[in-house]
């Protein structure tokens, strides 16, 4: 089992779909993240959560929203995507400890693809 | 300006031979950390080393080291003795102060690394 699980590995959605990203981490890590990959682009950070609160919103469009329950679940709720969403959902999670030292833990993604 | 450039997009290197992936960066911070970041096919992504930027001494772990040139704003990373499981897309990551977490963590393009028999 691997430390940073996400569900589901791919999604297909229409655009007018409402569907949700899952994320959970058995690290015991106290901060997680949610990036964006596309092809041919650096990766994006888009939220993270620190102690369950939001930290960080790198100007992301209100059609995605995420949820923070626990230290150990994060989702990514979506809806009314463009195709131009279409791409890899990495979900990621550390232990904060305040020296820049700390290590990125991440899943293997959901291929997200909107039509 | 990129703060990470990897001016590599694609690599192929046979097999048992050294590797060695560019990386620059921009930073003005006079603490930050270097990441590098290898990613399979199946979409993880994996750690593989960390340089800080006041450490003296260039890591190491295993078969990576990170050739870490501050006044020329370098991070190579290089694996010896190549295997075909080094095929993948290596990433090269920076974290600038030390406010820890992934704030300011900012990647490169990455580099696709095709090792040959």
């Amino acid at each position: 089992e691997t430390g940073v699980t996400q569900t589901p590995r791919h999604l297909v959605m229409g655009m007018t779909n409402k569907k949700s990203l899952k994320c959970e981490q058995h690290l015991g890590h106290n901060a997680m993240y949610w990036y964006k990959q596309s092809a041919k682009k650096p990766l994006e950070l888009m939220f993270v959560y620190n102690f369950k609160e939001q930290t960080e919103n790198n100007s992301v469009p209100s059609r995605f929203s995420p949820e923070c329950p626990n230290s150990s679940h994060l989702f990514l709720h979506l809806h009314t995507l463009q195709p131009e969403d279409s791409a890899l959902y990495l979900c990621a999670s550390s232990q904060r400890m305040g020296d820049g030292n700390e290590k990125l833990f991440f899943g293997s993604g959901t291929q997200l693809s909107v039509l | 300006a990129q703060k990470i450039t990897q001016t590599q997009p694609g690599m192929f290197v046979q097999e048992k031979e050294a590797v060695t992936l560019d990386c620059t960066y921009d930073t003005s911070d006079q603490s930050y950390g270097l990441f590098w970041y290898k990613q399979p096919s199946s979409g993880e992504m994996i750690f593989l080393i960390y340089q800080g930027s006041y450490d003296e001494q260039n890591a190491t772990e295993g078969r990576y080291s990170l050739n870490f040139q501050k006044a020329r704003k370098s991070a190579n990373l290089v694996i010896s003795a190549s295997q075909l499981g080094d095929s993948a897309m290596y990433f090269c990551a920076m974290r600038e102060g030390l406010r820890g977490g992934a704030d300011g963590l900012t990647f490169g393009k990455g580099t696709h690394l095709i090792i040959q028999p």
